[in-house]
């Protein structure tokens, strides 16, 4: 059973970067995919980008391009991912979660979601 | 990119009512949808995939249904531990996009 561990809570001035990580723990991603969900607080929950480590290329919501990068260390074990230019509006839980790439009516989609990582931006 | 629309964004219920919370795609989505719940501070979990699966654990009281564009979860029989937010997400193609949520108080 795959558990994506987060890095811990940041807190960043505003127009600087945050990097944060996910480690899939029990084993590195396989051939599963990995997304970034944000959720400000009372908020909805927000797609920033996935990676599909075996293929290399992140796909990023249109609303952060130029903003975040993702990217995964060589054993395809840990994803990352660095919000730069930020603001107060950057506020937010940042969660990944696995985007299993079996069919389907086999359980694909996003299955596993690690716990959250805090990111306050604050002068 | 694919639109999610969810209705209602609130529902008042008691224990034992029968509910139904609605997603509907900008674009038909084949049955390439979830459905989650997420109780305040935790992660959000997955009840339902491919639209209508129900994932292994969850109760046989939550059900759903829906292909293409519009997209159904019920719960038959509300439990007070049923009291939280629930968000469908396409993930048919990318940017992936979640409807914006249907929280369910008492």
């Amino acid at each position: 059973q795959v558990h994506l561990v987060q890095s811990g809570g940041e807190v960043k001035m505003p127009g600087s970067s945050v990097k944060v990580s996910c480690k899939a723990s029990g084993g590195a991603l396989g051939s599963h995919g990995l997304s970034w969900v944000r959720q400000a607080p009372g908020q909805g929950l927000e797609w920033m980008g996935g990676i599909i480590p075996s293929f290399g290329s992140p796909h990023y919501a249109q609303k952060f391009q130029g903003r975040v990068t993702i990217s995964t260390d060589e054993s395809r074990t840990t994803v990352y991912m660095e919000l730069s230019r930020l603001r107060a509006e950057d506020t937010a839980v940042y969660f990944c979660a696995r985007e299993n790439l079996v069919a389907t009516n086999w359980g694909g989609g996003i299955d596993v979601w690690g716990l959250g990582t805090t990111v306050t931006v604050s002068s | 990119d694919v639109q999610m629309a969810q209705s209602p964004s609130s529902l008042s219920a008691s224990v034992g009512d029968r509910v139904t919370i609605t997603c509907r795609a900008s674009q038909a989505i084949g049955n390439d949808l979830g459905w989650y719940q997420q109780i305040p501070g935790k992660a959000p979990k997955r009840l339902i995939f491919g639209a209508s699966n129900l994932e292994t654990g969850v109760p046989s009281r939550f059900s759903g249904s829906g292909s293409g564009t519009d997209f159904t979860l019920t719960i038959s029989s509300l439990q007070p531990e049923d009291f939280a937010t629930y968000f469908c997400l396409q993930h048919k193609s990318y940017p992936f996009s979640f409807g914006q949520g249907t929280k369910l108080e008492i």
